[in-house]
């Protein structure tokens, strides 16, 4: 049981290349979220998911597109990466439902973009 | 909105000491969810402790506690008989009930002194 993967671990890009950041989870979560965490903030909800099918918009969701592939995947996109872009990016999922636990999230390890 | 106010940047205390750390929250909700994450230098956010809002016991995990004052907005974490493996930032988040979208203060930075 691997909990909350994130795929690539470090990732340098130069201004206007695009990627895409892979996040997956295994505990059958129906809600799975993409944060940024920068120097002196906390984390800031770019874009979540609450079930497969569907997505809206954080805190900070400029400059990404995502993509909800079925309810293990979902997906951060760069579309044309910026300076102001750099920063460790979070993966979340969480449980919805009746559960004690429903609203815990439970991150990824984190992908380090630097964008030069 | 929510806002969350963590206002001590730094903090440090001597192995086995007890150690409070502050948080304050401000919402309009009535039914919400509080926690504490940790983040070692691995960058990993662990999971420490939660607090339903609408139980009056304060929630305990080990050596873990909070100290939930709900009409003050205030929501501490204490971390009884330090160990050199609690340094870590240490983050406050809340949730509204049905949200399900955490709101994160800036963190407060715990050094455990050998």
């Amino acid at each position: 049981n691997a909990g909350v993967t994130q795929t690539p671990k470090f990732q340098v890009l130069k201004t206007g290349q695009s990627m895409t950041l892979q996040c997956a989870q295994d505990m059958n979560h129906n809600s799975m979220y993409w944060y940024r965490q920068d120097p002196g903030m906390g984390l800031r909800l770019i874009y979540y998911s609450a079930s497969e099918g569907t997505t809206d918009k954080g805190e900070v969701p400029n400059g990404y597109n995502v993509s909800r592939l079925n309810k293990r995947e979902f997906s951060l996109r760069l579309e044309s990466a910026a300076p102001s872009q750099t920063s460790v990016y979070f993966c979340a999922s969480s449980e919805a439902g009746t559960s004690g636990n429903r609203e815990t999230q439970y991150f990824g390890p984190g992908t380090r973009l630097l964008v030069l | 909105a929510q806002t969350v106010t963590q206002s001590q940047p730094e903090m440090s205390v001597q192995e086995a000491e007890t150690v409070t750390l502050s948080c304050t929250y401000d919402t309009s909700e009535n039914n919400y969810y509080l926690f504490w994450y940790k983040q070692p230098p691995s960058r990993q956010m662990i999971l420490v402790i939660r607090q339903e809002a609408y139980k009056q016991q304060n929630a305990t995990e080990n050596r873990f506690s909070v100290n939930f004052q709900k009409a003050a907005k205030s929501f501490s974490l204490k971390i009884s008989d330090s160990q050199l493996g609690d340094t870590a930032m240490y983050f406050c988040a809340f949730d509204a009930f049905g949200n399900e979208k955490l709101t994160f203060g800036t963190g407060t930075r715990l050094t455990i002194i050998p």
